[in-house]
């Protein structure tokens, strides 16, 4: 059973800060791994995707790597501001499963 | 334009009610899905379609159940409310099946409180 962990649960960080949000995953045998953003009130924003044969992804001021054998993916954010408040998940999907299992969130806030 | 809708974003009721939440997309996606936020904030799936057709239905009671009338919509309809029904309810889509290569969009929520 693929379990999905992020630590921390909770992120404090000063504007400008470079900042990296982990997850883990239990079972290397992913499809792809999905990196999402979930503000107060709202859906989740899709941020990237890395299918399982990629080693990293980027879109913008964010970059998420994909290292399958040790069952880690990260999130990096450079240069933090505060819209970039929110709670960031990631999920994995499951080669041969059709969903995706989501890691807890980890709840950052950058302060001004 | 709104990519993933659902209604209504509130939802109170009493224990034992039946209720409905309703979910359109317009992106032309093939899948739909609900997913459950519970107060712990972990988000699992509870069903998907692909063209109108259930392909995942994950140890849900019977008293969930979803339609397709096409593959646009995907409504939730729950029979006799429980307490622990309370959550909020998510509506996805995207164009392949999820796991694949396209990435989910989601609706807004529906934060259901069950009295």
């Amino acid at each position: 059973k693929q379990e999905v962990t992020q630590i921390p649960a909770a992120l404090s960080v000063p504007e400008g800060e470079n900042l990296v949000l982990n997850c883990s995953f239990t079972d290397s045998a992913i499809y792809n791994l999905q990196w999402f953003r979930q503000d107060p009130g709202k859906g989740l924003t899709s941020l990237l995707l890395i299918q399982s044969s990629q080693r990293e992804q980027t879109s913008g001021r964010l970059n998420a790597s994909l290292d399958k054998s040790s069952g880690r993916s990260t999130l990096y954010i450079a240069a933090s501001q505060p819209g970039d408040s929110a709670t960031y998940l990631c999920a994995v999907g499951r080669q041969g499963a059709q969903k995706l299992v989501f890691g807890q969130g980890t709840r950052l806030t950058i302060n001004p | 334009d709104t990519a993933v809708s659902q209604t209504p974003k509130y939802l109170v009721t009493q224990m034992g009610n039946d209720k409905s939440i309703k979910c359109e997309q317009n992106l032309g996606h093939d899948t739909m899905y609900w997913y459950k936020q519970d107060s712990k904030k972990f988000l699992k799936i509870m069903f998907s379609y692909n063209n109108k057709e259930l392909i995942i239905n994950e140890t849900v009671p019977n008293r969930f159940s979803p339609k397709s009338p096409d593959k646009a919509h995907l409504n939730l309809h729950i029979n006799s409310l429980e307490l622990g029904d309370s959550a909020v309810y998510f509506c996805a889509s995207s164009q392949d099946l999820a796991g694949g290569w396209s990435p989910l969009h989601f609706g807004n929520g529906t934060r259901l409180t069950v009295t």
